[in-house]
């Protein structure tokens, strides 16, 4: 069954190091999605991305933060600048062409120092 | 805005034993309903789904969940829980009348924790 890839599995980064968490949606998938958990805390979203440019974003994506898709596979998340907030679990997801349930990568830890 | 909250932080049930595993959702028109398992470091594993139609969906490994509208609910269910289903449990809701890819909404999380 296709998964959702998402590599490193854990990223260690000193604070204001710019960081590139990367992600393989689905190959047949339309939509993709950038969503954190920080530890011990509820799954939140960060951004939504169609198109080749994004659909949403919350208020946590701020200009610090960006998305790419740089060819047909790989979807990636920048980090500008880490703080050390942003230190958490990193999902990717993608939806089919008939829409409704998204798929989750196995994440990457994200541990900011 | 949309929202979903899970009462219980963790539900401890005996093997053998009826599991629920409760979710309540706000969400501007009608909803998408979602649940999804993580076990231990791992990711977000797709349960079930409710759509449109019957509200009792039923989906992988025995689990089940009732819609209802009234109550603006979403409850998990497992007639014989086993120990193998411990795990973190997650509702997710997103608004159906912008069709379905609008993001997800997670509640906060139920641990359910199945005794031998």
């Amino acid at each position: 069954e296709p998964e959702v890839t998402q590599t490193p599995s854990h990223q260690v980064t000193q604070m204001g190091q710019e960081v590139i968490l990367r992600c393989v949606p689905i190959s047949n998938h339309l939509y993709f999605y950038w969503y954190r958990q920080i530890l011990g805390q509820k799954v939140e979203f960060l951004v939504s991305f169609y198109n080749n440019e994004i659909s949403e974003k919350s208020e946590i994506f701020d200009d610090q933060f960006s998305v790419e898709r740089p060819d047909g596979s790989n979807f990636t998340l920048k980090i500008r600048s880490t703080k050390l907030e942003d230190s958490a679990m990193y999902f990717c997801a993608s939806i089919d062409r008939e829409g409704y349930e998204q798929y989750f990568g196995p994440g990457t830890r994200l541990t900011v120092t | 805005a949309q929202s979903v909250a899970q009462p219980e932080d963790q539900v401890n049930v005996a093997e053998g034993n009826p599991l629920t595993v409760k979710c309540t959702y706000s969400v501007s028109g009608n909803p998408y309903l979602f649940w999804y398992v993580q076990y231990p470091n791992r990711g977000l594993q797709f349960l079930l789904k409710y759509i449109t139609g019957d509200n009792l969906v039923k989906g992988s490994y025995g689990f089940e969940a009732e819609f209802n509208k009234s109550q603006t609910s979403f409850h998990l269910k497992k007639p014989s829980a086993l120990v193998s289903d411990s795990a973190l449990y997650f509702c997710a809701v997103s608004p159906a009348d912008s069709g379905g890819y609008q993001k997800v909404t997670f509640g906060t999380g139920t641990k359910l924790q199945v005794i031998p």
